[in-house]
């Protein structure tokens, strides 16, 4: 399973687009990069999943570039309730299913 | 609301007790999955059952037992607790292991051992 490092904190103004980088040298050809967000006294919620290039949804988008051993999870023009932890996951999803490493995450603080 | 339901919320064990996490699924998901989650840090995978009627070891299995009662159920069970378990449980079910649908998480069961 692929190692991931991302920092460990961030902080934002309110309107403004954060980025998230994560580090996964190891990444395997059948590893899909995936991004949670879990608020305080809850758990983790899907935010988004990709495997090359660019992927958006409503929330948010995430760039992965042509070697892959990184990926960046955009918000765009954040908001106080974006402030949670973010954690970026590697690994087989089509054949280890939930056997994915959550690292610490990054924790964002958004303010006014 | 349609997801994952734990039981209970809260529950505070003195050492030796036992003690087992109830988890409910409605989403018809295949596999599930027991986490456990200390301060500031990320969630580390005891148990999870890849399809109803099979279990395996996750990353901290160690003072554990679980039971897919069926495929809406998945139990975990502490036979001996240790201030250790100390911890904050989850419970998370996807689909079928061989597709990359994401997991969908209950929030929480918060346990102490005193």
């Amino acid at each position: 399973l692929a190692k991931t490092t991302q920092p460990i904190s961030m902080d934002s103004y309110e309107g403004q687009e954060v980025n998230i980088t994560c580090s996964h040298n190891n990444i395997a050809t059948n590893d899909y990069i995936t991004w949670y967000q879990q608020f305080p006294s809850q758990g983790p919620r899907f935010i988004i999943q990709g495997y090359k290039t660019k992927v958006t949804n409503e929330v948010a988008s995430l760039f992965i570039p042509a070697d892959r051993k990184s990926s960046t999870l955009s918000l765009p023009r954040v908001s106080l309730s974006d402030t949670a932890v973010y954690y970026c996951l590697v690994g087989d999803v089509y054949n280890q299913g939930g056997k994915l490493i959550f690292g610490q995450g990054t924790e964002l603080s958004v303010k006014p | 609301n349609a997801g994952v339901t734990q039981t209970p919320k809260f529950q505070v064990l003195k050492t030796g007790q036992s003690m087992t996490l109830q988890c409910a699924q409605d989403m018809n998901h295949n596999s599930m999955y027991w986490y456990r989650q200390d301060p500031g840090m990320g969630l580390r995978l005891i148990y999870y059952s890849a399809s109803e009627g099979t279990t395996d070891k996750g990353e901290v299995p160690n003072g554990y037992n679980v039971s897919r009662l069926n495929k809406r159920e998945f139990s975990l069970r502490l036979e001996s607790a240790a201030p250790s378990q100390t911890s904050v449980y989850f419970c998370a079910g996807s689909g079928t292991v061989g597709s990359n649908q994401p997991q969908h998480f209950g929030d929480g069961t918060r346990l102490s051992i005193l």
